[in-house]
């Protein structure tokens, strides 16, 4: 089955600065590629998704691209702000059982200092 | 708006205890789905379901079932509860075409 690494485990920046998480996924066959913020206490919730067809996706601070090649996807946060500060998941598609089974990456801790 | 509940926040339960969790969505959602969370673990997903009384495995089954007797309703069951479930466990539903997951707020549980 499909295997979702997410790197690093924690980052810190400065308020201003870039963030970028990086996740890896063992299966080509998988066609979708989400991203999940979850705030301390609160359920995660997608912030941008990305599909196989497309190599990058912006929506304003937040972007992801997609290498299908290497088998990597990244999350990219330009002008970070406090409020970015939250655990934000990776996760792909298995696309070989046709169900809309995600595997999750263990989570990135991303903390921006004011 | 989407909204996903669960039956408790907070749950303590002793060893050996058959333990429910209830998850009710009301966007009329084909699939549903039950996950675990532990810290640096990430999301891992117990079983999920694709219709009404259909399950699947997910990737930790073992000391879970789950039922899904009405559309809107997904249950998952513990049925001899143990130390190493104490842990924090997420409900999540999807539409059948789009690949959006949407979540609960979890119950967290304790098994002493």
């Amino acid at each position: 089955g499909e295997n979702v690494e997410q790197h690093p485990s924690t980052l810190s920046v400065q308020e201003g600065d870039s963030a970028v998480i990086k996740c890896t996924y063992s299966d080509s066959a998988s066609n979708y590629f989400p991203w999940y913020k979850q705030e301390l206490g609160k359920r995660p919730q997608l912030i941008i998704d990305i599909r196989s067809n497309v190599g990058e996706k912006k929506d304003q601070r937040i972007a992801v691209t997609l290498n299908k090649t290497a088998k990597h996807f990244s999350l990219h946060i330009t002008e970070t702000q406090p409020e970015d500060s939250a655990v934000y998941f990776c996760a792909a598609k298995e696309a070989r059982t046709g169900f809309q089974k995600l595997v999750f990456g263990t989570g990135t801790r991303l903390l921006v200092s004011p | 708006d989407v909204k996903v509940t669960q039956s408790s926040r907070y749950l303590v339960k002793r060893t050996g205890e058959k333990v429910f969790l209830e998850c009710v969505q009301d966007m009329d959602h084909e699939n549903m789905f039950w996950y675990r969370q532990d810290p640096g673990l990430g999301l891992r997903l117990i079983y999920f379901s694709y219709d009404v009384k259909m399950k699947e495995k997910g990737d930790i089954p073992e000391g879970y079932s789950v039922s899904r007797e009405k559309k809107e309703r997904f249950s998952l069951i513990l049925e001899s509860a143990s130390t190493n479930q104490t842990s924090m466990y997420l409900c999540a539903s999807s539409p059948r075409g789009p690949d959006t997951q949407y979540f609960g707020p979890g119950t967290r549980l304790t098994v002493l």
